[in-house]
């Protein structure tokens, strides 16, 4: 079975100051991982995968994540957080030859000026 | 181009009503997924439909649930007898549906909002 752990509900940044959100995984095969963002109310949209292709996955607006499979980890950062980044972010995980996605809990991002 | 549509945005029942909720996936895309997301649960799958494959219904929670997809497109989720813990979020996703793809990604609707008086 698989599933995915966000550390911490909510994380506040400053504009302009790091971003990172952690995810860890648990999965009995090699696992697909990915990160959505929602905005309020709105649908979930994809910031990016990982696909075994490459540990480090840039996705949309410069976020990335590295794929540690030693801390079975794939957080998420952005060097610089905007205003606009204030939403919440979902990691989630298939397993391969599965189609559904197993969601963490979220956290929500807060951005202060 | 369009992307995945839901309809009501909003619908508010009465206890022990029947619902219907609807999902227009993007043009093309063979899978389509239902999720349900509520504050106490955070985000659950419901139910996949691959092509004229048996759905996977493995998340619906109890038999009140059910959904059906027609002509390989638009899909209902129905719920019937709808209790007050039903109140949540729906969400609709497609996906190309590529054969052996765990990395299709998939693409979101807006989501029905339910609430269960």
């Amino acid at each position: 079975a698989q599933s995915v752990t966000q550390l911490g509900s909510h994380v506040s940044v400053s504009e302009g100051a790091l971003v990172l959100l952690r995810c860890n995984y648990s999965s009995s095969v090699p696992p697909y991982l990915f990160w959505y963002v929602q905005y309020p109310n709105q649908g979930l949209q994809l910031l990016l995968k990982y696909t075994s292709a490459a540990t480090l996955v840039k996705g949309i607006n410069d976020f990335e994540a590295e794929f540690k499979k030693s801390e079975t980890s794939f957080h998420l950062t952005k060097p610089s957080a905007h205003m606009s980044d204030a939403a919440e972010y979902f990691c989630a995980v298939s397993a391969t030859g599965f189609q559904k996605l197993v969601f963490g809990t979220g956290t929500r991002l807060l951005v202060s000026p | 181009g369009a992307g995945v549509s839901q309809s009501p945005s909003n619908k508010v029942t009465e206890k022990g009503k029947d619902v219907e909720l609807r999902c227009d996936p993007i043009s093309g895309h063979t899978a389509l997924y239902w999720y349900r997301q509520s504050l106490g649960q955070g985000l659950e799958f419901l139910i996949y439909f691959q092509g004229n494959s048996a759905p996977d219904k493995s998340g619906l929670p109890s038999d009140r649930f059910s959904a059906e997809r027609t002509g390989g497109s638009v899909s209902t989720l129905t719920i019937q007898r709808t209790q007050q813990e039903d109140s949540a979020v729906y969400l609709c996703a497609s996906s190309l549906g590529v054969a052996g793809g765990s990395t299709d990604t998939q693409y979101f609707g807006p989501g029905t909002r339910l609430t269960v008086l």
